[in-house]
C-alpha cells in the first residue's frame, strides 16, 4: 500500500512569491494535516482538512491557506513568502472509521521550501 | 494549551545497549494519546509507538517500550538492543482526543546517535 506522498521534494522561491505544496494521503484516509518544521521552532501544526473542509488551523497568518480535493488530496498555499517561511513542510493523513476520527497520523517525506 | 518537553537535546548509546528518552507533558485534559515518532536523516517521520491515556498498561512494540506515568505526566521511551538504524531524531507528541481537534503537539526532539 502506498504511503503519504508529497510534491515537490524541494522548492526554491524568492520573497514575495507564492508557493504551492501538494499531498496525497494514504488510500482510504480522509483527513490531511499540515505541519511546519522550521529550524529552531520545531514541528508546528498548520492546518487540518477532512472531507473537503478546513477543520482547524494553527497559529499561522492567513497567507497560509490550503484546500482538500474530492479525492482527499490536499494543497498548501503560502502567499507573500517571507524568509522565515523556509522550512520542511510535512503532510500527514489519518482515517475516519464509522464517522470517528482515528488518532494515528502517517507522515509523508515532506517538501523542503527555501525562500531566498 | 498543551506543551510537550523533551529535556535531552542529544543522546548517544552503544550498539546493543539500552537507552531511555524522556518526555513530559502538561495538560488539563483526561482523554488523550501520546506518541513517539522517529525522524531519520531521510526526514520521513515514522510512528514508533502510541499510548492511550486511559490504558494503564505500558505500550510495547518489539524493542521499543514506554514508561507512562499519568500522574507525573511523564512518557519515556526505552529502546532495547539499540541498532545503528535507530539513529534519528525522536519526537514525543501529544494529541487531545476530547477537544474535537486531532492535531499533534510535538516536543523539540532528542537526537539519538547509536555508536558502533
Amino acid at each position: 500500500e502506498a504511503g503519504v506522498t508529497q510534491s515537490p521534494t524541494h522548492l526554491i522561491k524568492t520573497r514575495g512569491q507564492q508557493a504551492t505544496l501538494r499531498c496525497s494521503p494514504i488510500s482510504g484516509h480522509t483527513s490531511v494535516y499540515w505541519y511546519q518544521q522550521a529550524l529552531g521552532l520545531g514541528l508546528q501544526f498548520l492546518l487540518w482538512y477532512d472531507e473537503g473542509e478546513e477543520r482547524n488551523r494553527g497559529n499561522f497568518p492567513p497567507r497560509f491557506s490550503g484546500r482538500q480535493f474530492p479525492n482527499y488530496s490536499s494543497e498548501l498555499n503560502v502567499n507573500a513568502l517571507e524568509l522565515e517561511d523556509s522550512a520542511l513542510y510535512l503532510c500527514a493523513s489519518s482515517e475516519t472509521t464509522s464517522g470517528m476520527y482515528t488518532d494515528t497520523q502517517y507522515f509523508g517525506p515532506g517538501t523542503r521550501l527555501t525562500v531566498l | 494549551a498543551q506543551t510537550v518537553t523533551q529535556s535531552q537535546p542529544e543522546m548517544s548509546v552503544q550498539e546493543a545497549e539500552t537507552v531511555t528518552l524522556s518526555c513530559t507533558y502538561d495538560t488539563s485534559e483526561s482523554n488523550y494519546y501520546l506518541f513517539w515518532y522517529k525522524q531519520p536523516p531521510s526526514r520521513q517521520m515514522i510512528l514508533v509507538i502510541r499510548q492511550e491515556a486511559y490504558k494503564q498498561q505500558n505500550a510495547t512494540e518489539n524493542r521499543f517500550s514506554v514508561n507512562f506515568q499519568k500522574a507525573a505526566k511523564s512518557f519515556s521511551l526505552k529502546i532495547s538492543d539499540s541498532q545503528l538504524g535507530d539513529t534519528a531524531m525522536y519526537f514525543c507528541a501529544f494529541m487531545n482526543s476530547g477537544a474535537g481537534s486531532y492535531q499533534l503537539t510535538f516536543g523539540k526532539g532528542t537526537k539519538l546517535s547509536v555508536i558502533p
